[in-house]
């Protein structure tokens, strides 16, 4: 099914690892985003790409690393994970064109012990 | 700072009966606005949005209202059934941004049968 796909759903790791939160869509949406949800805070913006090999920061990039070799994919990376890094993380994708919707995958929940 | 606010975390109605969730903003400069719908351990999917240039914009059972003036928009659900019951979120876009949503904090409505 065409769709927008975030693996792993859940994942438990240590602090000071790597961790990769892989992102695929099979819309060729030109724009994918990352986003944290915590509480009190909703939804907020890490990282975008508005086309493959074009990214830029969103409002809380720290800590993050991001890569957009092929428009599908949009990976996301801790590069030292932290426990303030403790969060569920979603993807989402659009045309990009004004005033079109983002939509999202179902969320990473990340747990940083 | 957060520029959209969504001061009611819960609200619960009865089914058949009108739901109305606000949402509010302090950035003049944001042009878009997006309601988004989340169940649990799923992303939040699209629901209906509103161009600054109206301030009404309509989809079956669901309604957005936009007070420019007032910064504030609203939506109302009629009549509410129980699988409305989820976590909404008010979204809001700037024309000059890249699709950057910036969220509230969400509102949790549950739909009485």
């Amino acid at each position: 099914d065409a769709g927008i796909t975030q693996s792993p759903r859940y994942k438990i790791t240590e602090t000071g690892r790597q961790v990769t939160l892989m992102c695929h869509q099979t819309w060729s949406h030109s724009y994918m985003f990352w986003y944290r949800q915590d509480l009190g805070h909703g939804l907020r913006l890490i990282y975008y790409s508005a086309a493959a090999d074009i990214t830029d920061k969103g409002e809380v990039p720290d800590g993050y690393v991001v890569s957009r070799s092929k428009t599908e994919n949009f990976p996301l990376t801790l590069e030292s994970a932290t426990r303030s890094q403790t969060s569920v993380y979603f993807c989402a994708s659009s045309e990009g064109q004004l005033n079109q919707p983002q939509h999202f995958g179902d969320g990473t929940r990340l747990s940083i012990l | 700072d957060q520029q959209v606010k969504q001061n009611s975390p819960s609200l619960s109605v009865q089914e058949g009966r009108i739901s109305i969730l606000n949402c509010d903003y302090t950035n003049s400069m944001f042009d878009y606005f997006l309601w988004y719908k989340k169940y649990p351990a799923e992303g939040p999917t699209f629901l209906i949005s509103i161009s600054s240039i109206k301030d009404k914009n309509e989809d079956g059972r669901f309604t957005v209202f936009l007070n420019k003036s007032a910064k504030h928009l609203s939506l109302h659900i009629v009549p509410s059934q129980p699988g409305d019951s989820a976590v909404y979120f008010c979204a809001a876009d700037k024309l000059s941004g890249a699709n950057n949503l910036f969220f509230g904090t969400g509102t949790r409505l549950t739909v009485i049968p």
